[in-house]
């Protein structure tokens, strides 16, 4: 059983940017959430995906999208990039969406807007 | 709501000392409740679990009872190793298997 995976590792933008963030679940896992980690901070939920539809959102702005596909890979997009974007960028796969089911991380995404 | 409140680190503890990290919660419902541990450089990894009151999680010498009384899944090892140095985060599953974080706790174990 292959682990969860994200591509790139590291990412420099600047600001006012568009940047794109992918990750690869475990297969099988038909849930994936993504997370924007602050330096310092704990995970911060941004979205979860199911069956490729939007199963719920954190207190994140629209310009935070994402995708998921049949292949259990699955993107996430920011429009607009600020300065506050900064951050680690995690992404979680499930077996399923239930509130036992445990999440599996992949190593993440660090962006720097500068 | 949904929350999770860590007790503030860092914490620094000499090899073979015992550890206790406190972590309450609030929630809705029977939420599941975990540890995860973030070791230098890398992503997150599940610790331990309990899905329901009473539970015990375990692993790696690790422990944490889910106390739906005191609304508390406190994290304890009996003697802790260089190696356990990381950052340990509390955590809470809801409806929707949406996760909350605590801040995390830095734990250093010096030899």
């Amino acid at each position: 059983e292959t682990g969860v995976t994200q591509s790139p590792t590291h990412l420099i933008k600047t600001r006012g940017q568009q940047v794109t963030l992918r990750c690869s679940s475990q297969s099988g896992h038909n849930t994936v959430s993504w997370y924007q980690q602050a330096l310092g901070q704990g995970p911060q939920f941004i979205f979860q995906y199911y069956r490729e539809e939007e199963n719920g959102r954190g207190n994140f702005p629209p310009r935070f999208s994402g995708l998921q596909f049949p292949n259990y890979s699955s993107e996430l997009n920011v429009n607009a990039l600020e300065l506050d974007d900064s951050a680690l960028y995690l992404c979680a796969s499930s077996l399923d969406r239930g509130v036992t089911d445990t999440q599996y991380f992949g190593p993440g995404t660090r962006l720097t807007v500068l | 709501g949904n929350s999770v409140t860590q007790m503030e680190g860092p914490v620094t503890l000499s090899e073979e000392a015992f550890l206790t990290i406190n972590c309450t919660y609030t929630a809705t419902g029977y939420p599941s409740l975990f540890w995860y541990v973030q070791y230098p450089g890398e992503g997150l990894q599940l610790l331990l679990k309990a899905t329901k009151a009473d539970d015990k999680g375990s692993n790696k010498g690790f422990e944490a009872t889910y106390r739906k009384e005191t609304t508390s899944f406190h994290l304890e090892k009996g003697s802790v190793q260089v190696s356990d140095s990381a950052v340990y985060f509390c955590a809470l599953s809801n409806t929707g298997n949406q996760f909350y974080f605590g801040t995390g706790t830095s734990l250093t174990v010096i030899p």
